[in-house]
């Protein structure tokens, strides 16, 4: 059963980068069959998927984002990353990594970390 | 981007009721669709994926019907663990998106 679990600073002032790590167990970041996501939720709202990366190199992310968006796989220590920049107070959310199981035809989030609250304020 | 929009956004049940939520896509995805349920604190599990594939070990009383635009989660015999947000999620186009969330609470 893999397991992920995110870490990085709980607090950002605006205009920061937001910079998280999700470490991944039981599993191989190596895999052709995953991609590796992240998606975000503000406090009593919904789930906003920000963007996935795969071993390949291969990377799709949310245009809602505009550019300030980047993530990277470190296959060596099992982990892959975020960095969000130019964070405002819109950026506020608890940050989910998570497992896009890819079963040709269909993608599923199948394995989820439990999260973890940024919050940008001055 | 795909809309979704999910209803109703609160429904209040009973044990042993059956509940169902739907989600209206903006536009056809085939059966792209899948549903999680996430309970206070904690990250959303994957129930339904494919509009009506249940995930390995949840419980069969989780159904899910729909494709192109139109989809259901059903609920047939509502558990205490249960209560919780539903949410859909369209994976026929990026960027992935979610429905707003349905509530299921106790009466």
């Amino acid at each position: 059963q893999v397991r992920l679990q995110e870490s990085g600073p709980g607090l950002l002032r605006p205009s920061q980068t937001l910079s998280l790590t999700c470490a991944v167990s039981g599993g191989s970041l190596n895999s052709d069959a995953d991609y590796w996501t992240w998606i975000r939720q503000p406090a009593g709202k919904g789930l906003e998927w920000i963007g996935r990366i795969h071993s390949s190199g291969s990377s799709t992310y949310n245009p809602s984002l505009r550019g300030r968006v980047t993530m990277s796989l470190d296959t060596s220590n099992s982990q892959f990353s975020l960095e969000l920049t130019s964070v405002t107070a819109a950026d506020t959310a608890v940050y989910f990594c998570a497992r896009d199981r890819v079963l040709l035809p269909h993608n599923f989030l199948d394995s989820w970390g439990q999260g973890i609250l940024v919050t940008v304020s001055s | 981007a795909i809309w979704m929009t999910q209803s109703p956004s609160l429904v209040s049940g009973s044990t042993g009721d059956r509940v169902t939520i739907s989600c209206r896509m903006s536009q056809g995805i085939r059966s792209y669709l899948a549903w999680y349920q996430q309970k206070p604190g904690k990250a959303p599990e994957l129930l339904i994926y494919g509009g009506s594939t249940l995930q390995s070990g949840v419980p069969s009383r989780f159904s899910g019907s729909g494709s192109g635009t139109d989809f259901t989660l059903t609920i047939s015999g509502l558990q205490s663990e249960d209560f919780a947000t539903y949410y859909c999620q369209q994976y026929f186009s990026f960027p992935w998106t979610f429905g707003q969330g349905t509530k299921v609470d106790i009466k």
